[in-house]
């Protein structure tokens, strides 16, 4: 079954860096997603992307986030300058149409040192 | 304001046993979905079901079943004779209209963790 990949799975960091998360939706799927979930938390929505371009994003996507789908088949999701509070496990999701499930990826966790 | 709640935090079963899992939505949408994921101890975001505002049927798949009642706004997800494979977070999800036509960002409730015991 086609799956929502997430490299890397955990990434460490430096505080004050630039951290880029990468995912490879599923082929078909043209609705694009990331979310993220702090340790013990719900999930939260980041942001929404189709026809190469933002639909809607969140509070939290500030102007440290940004979002690329670079080649077709590639959707990341850069950090500029990391801070201690984005440490959280980040999800990327896919669905072929606004109706259909969104499927993730096994998420990337992301630990700001 | 859209909104999920998951009011049952930690629910700990002993094997077999059936356990319900509560979730109440809000939404001024007459059109939305409602999904079920399920969050094993590694991590990951399972899909298990999604269900439209306007199908109100209960499902049932295997030993899991749904029972959405828009009257009430709860769409609560029942696990019979659980196993401990069946431990994990369980998160209701609703998706909400974001704008004219694209996407439909997911509202999270804070999920069910779930421990089923030997």
């Amino acid at each position: 079954e086609p799956e929502v990949t997430q490299t890397p799975s955990h990434q460490v960091t430096q505080m004050g860096q630039e951290v880029i998360l990468r995912c490879v939706p599923i082929s078909n799927h043209l609705y694009f997603y990331w979310y993220r979930q702090i340790l013990g938390q719900k999930v939260e929505f980041l942001v929404s992307f189709y026809n190469n371009e933002i639909s809607e994003k969140s509070e939290i996507f500030d102007d440290q986030f940004s979002v690329e789908r670079p080649d077709g088949s590639n959707f990341t999701l850069k950090i500029r300058s990391t801070k201690l509070e984005d440490s959280a496990m980040y999800f990327c999701a896919s669905s072929a149409n606004r109706s259909q499930p969104q499927h993730f990826g096994d998420g990337t966790r992301l630990s700001i040192l | 304001a859209q909104k999920v709640t998951q009011a049952q935090t930690e629910i700990s079963v002993v094997e077999k046993e059936d356990v319900t899992l509560d979730c109440v939505y809000e939404t001024r949408d007459t059109t939305y979905y409602l999904f079920w994921y399920k969050q094993p101890p590694s991590g990951e975001l399972v899909f298990l079901i999604r269900r439209n505002s306007f199908d109100e049927q209960n499902e049932i798949s295997g030993r899991y079943s749904w029972n959405f009642q828009k009257s009430t706004s709860s769409f609560n997800f029942t696990i019979t004779a659980s196993q401990v494979v069946d431990s994990a977070v369980y998160f209701c999800a609703l998706s909400a209209a974001i704008n004219a036509g694209n996407n439909r960002k997911l509202i999270w409730g804070l999920g069910t963790s779930l421990a089923v015991n030997p």
